[in-house]
């Protein structure tokens, strides 16, 4: 069965500093893959995906992911982190139904 | 583009009655639309999904004669939670899918209600 797994429930980095947010998955075929962010008491916006082709993914606001397959993984990642990025994280992905399989997701809290 | 709506974005309804929660899609036409709850500090949990013209599929454990989908056209979608408890106050997320747009799997979320039950 497919499934996400975002080991850090919580992370808190200063701002300016450098983030990566992991996400592991388990799907048997080439995954399809988001990282969506919410803001409290809103809904999701989405930041990057990954369907095919180059591994390393730009998406808005800044943020970059790289698909590795060897390790199922499809880690998010910051150079620089501003306050207003303080929000949770949730990382998905589609099943063979159409449907988003989503991760626990990871909330981030960023100190001035 | 790409815009979904959902009315409205928070609501306080009374223990026993009935509320009712519209999701549309603004500048596109949405063949299926999803509904999902949050409960705080969590993360999504996929209650439905609903095609145009068809009768909705609700996940394992989703009481369909509580949660009424419908999706009469492609551009609206709306989940009535009936006889509502206190245990129903959630967030509610809709979202919606557009084959053609950009792929058949990425799904366009709503702002999410709020559903207070007292």
């Amino acid at each position: 069965a497919q499934s996400v797994t975002q080991p850090d429930i919580h992370i808190t980095v200063s701002e300016g500093a450098s983030l990566e947010l992991r996400c592991n998955y388990s799907y048997g075929a080439t995954p399809y893959l988001f990282w969506y962010v919410q803001s409290p008491g809103q809904g999701l916006q989405l930041l990057l995906k990954y369907f095919s082709g180059d591994t390393l993914v730009q998406g808005i606001k800044g943020f970059e992911a790289e698909f590795k397959r060897s390790q199922s993984s499809f880690n998010l990642r910051k150079p620089s982190v501003h306050w207003s990025d303080a929000a949770e994280y949730f990382c998905a992905v589609a099943s063979n139904t159409d449907k988003l399989i989503f991760g626990t997701g990871t909330r981030l809290q960023v100190f001035p | 583009g790409a815009v979904v709506s959902q009315h409205p974005s928070w609501v306080i309804c009374k223990s026993g009655t009935s509320v009712k929660i519209e999701c549309r899609s603004l500048d596109f036409q949405a063949t299926t639309m999803f509904w999902y709850r949050q409960f705080p500090k969590q993360s999504l949990m996929l209650m439905a999904t609903s095609n145009e013209g068809s009768k909705a599929t609700y996940e394992q454990g989703v009481e369909k004669d509580k949660f009424l989908i419908n999706h009469a056209s492609l551009t609206l979608s709306t989940l009535t939670v009936t006889s509502a408890h206190p245990e129903d106050s959630s967030f509610y997320i809709c979202s919606a899918s557009a084959p053609g747009r950009s792929s058949s799997y990425e799904q366009y979320f709503g702002p999410g209600t709020r559903l207070t039950v007292t």
